[in-house]
């Protein structure tokens, strides 16, 4: 079956980088996107095609996508930023989405 | 303003059958392939089924073909997902999302409606 490895979590003090990565073979090849996900609420939608991102989305958040491993960047962490994030892909081969298994970033 | 609302969820016993809603509004319904995603209690999102913009293509997550139907009514702009046989491992938050293409991103979501499933 297709699989998204994240890494479960992620820690950061306030001010630094956090890099989340999503990995697969070949992941590259696919149009893959970033949710964020706080508590209590829906997914909201933060990278969307590896590196855009939607309207009312800071310029913090960024995304790349080669070889097999995407990676979602939040640079300037703030507090706000605490949340679970995950990946997803198309999988044209069974048409069936995929999330990753999601990554929760602590903000220190 | 562009919305997704899900209804119907609540407490059922297993084997028992339910249905929820997802009523859309603020687009235009027939131009998006829209999902439904679940979210067990503390656990991550899994993909559930998918219905196309016209309604010709369903597809389902393996974990409940079989059991659950897609489907969507143009005239009330809203999806169902009609579940049947349900086993308590089908506890979870239950989302529909849109995408207006294959690869695309899910750019809305409902709010969610949980469904638990026990005796």
């Amino acid at each position: 079956s297709y699989v998204l490895t994240q890494p479960p979590s992620v820690s950061v003090a306030p001010g630094q980088t956090a890099t989340i990565t999503c990995g697969r073979n070949n992941i590259g090849s696919k149009s893959l996107h970033w949710y964020q996900q706080k508590p209590g609420q829906a997914p909201v939608l933060v990278v969307n095609d590896e590196s855009d991102r939607p309207s009312g989305i800071p310029e913090r958040f960024s995304g790349s996508n080669s070889g097999n491993t995407a990676t979602l960047t939040i640079s300037r962490v703030e507090a706000g930023d605490e949340a679970d994030y995950y990946c997803q892909v198309w999988d044209s081969s069974s048409d069936h989405v995929v999330f990753g298994g999601g990554t929760k970033l602590t903000v220190l | 303003q562009v919305h997704l609302v899900e209804s119907g969820g609540g407490v059922v016993q297993p084997g028992r059958s339910l249905r929820l809603s997802c009523a859309a509004s603020g687009f235009t319904f027939s131009s998006y392939v829209i999902h439904w995603v679940r979210q067990a209690p503390g656990k991550g999102l899994e993909w559930v089924a998918v219905i196309s913009y016209d309604g010709t293509n369903k597809y389902y997550a393996d974990s409940v073909k079989g059991r659950f139907t897609i489907s969507r009514d143009y005239s009330k702009n809203t999806l169902y997902l009609q579940m049947n046989t349900l086993r308590s491992e089908d506890t979870a938050v239950y989302y529909c999302a849109r995408v207006l293409g294959p690869d695309d991103a899910f750019d809305i979501w409902g709010q969610g409606t949980m469904v638990t499933v026990s005796s």
